[in-house]
């Protein structure tokens, strides 16, 4: 399989907190790109992470890249209630395709 | 400039009926993917254009499917005869295929498909 695949499947946090998602995927990629997705809309690009990175910031959001381990984490801080919706990794193959798995679904409770 | 444009939103069919979904992607954008989301699911790659060409189509689920992309502009995506496990949220997306943001999708807000 090349999609990525979420972990954990559903988190819940209070807002303030931190929160953390991992994914997982098995093709060599050229980049890994975080995407998120708000109730009945379509996906909205975070951030793109190259495979000669190690980590990349933007903002509240810290992403992460180990290409021996073929995994990644997306980490953000200081959550805010606003942040509620799943969030998908698509590893970009040689073929310049995306393949997103199931997504984490987080809830940041006010 | 102007987004992803999905049409329509929502289409409610009965079984053995055929719909036709569009997509117009972004302008100058070469690359064009389809998706679709089943409740629960993943969001599943059907396929992938370059201009009018058919990229990678490994994911249409079978010869009921028909992706076109006349001209390298607009794609419609084309489920006839329509089954309900057809069911479920398509997903248009265009990125630029060179230069600034390359490969980076741009989605629609999607095409819900319902078989009765």
């Amino acid at each position: 399989s090349q999609q990525g695949e979420e972990d954990p499947q559903a988190l819940s946090i209070q807002e303030g907190e931190n929160a953390t998602m991992n994914c997982s995927y098995k093709t060599s990629i050229n980049n890994l790109q975080w995407y998120r997705q708000n109730s009945g809309r379509g996906l909205v690009h975070l951030i793109l992470i190259r495979s000669n990175e190690r980590e990349k910031h933007s903002g509240r959001l810290r992403v992460t890249l180990d290409t021996s381990k073929k995994s990644s984490s997306l980490l953000i801080t200081a959550s805010r209630a606003a942040d509620t919706a799943s969030y998908f990794c698509g590893p970009l193959t040689g073929a310049n395709n995306l393949f997103f798995g199931t997504g984490t679904r987080l809830t940041v409770i006010p | 400039e102007a987004g992803v444009t999905q049409f329509p939103s929502h289409s409610v069919i009965e079984k053995g009926q055929t719909v036709t979904l569009r997509c117009d992607p972004i302008s100058g954008h070469d690359n064009l993917y389809w998706y679709r989301r089943v409740m629960g699911k993943e969001i599943k790659f059907l396929l992938h254009f370059v201009k009018e060409s058919k990229q990678d189509e490994s994911g249409m689920p079978n010869n009921r499917f028909l992706a076109e992309r006349t001209g390298g502009t607009y794609s419609t995506l084309k489920v006839q005869p329509a089954e309900l496990e057809d069911s479920g949220v398509y997903f248009c997306a265009s990125s630029r295929r060179q230069g600034a943001g390359a490969n980076v999708l741009t989605f629609g807000a999607g095409s819900r498909l319902t078989v009765l």
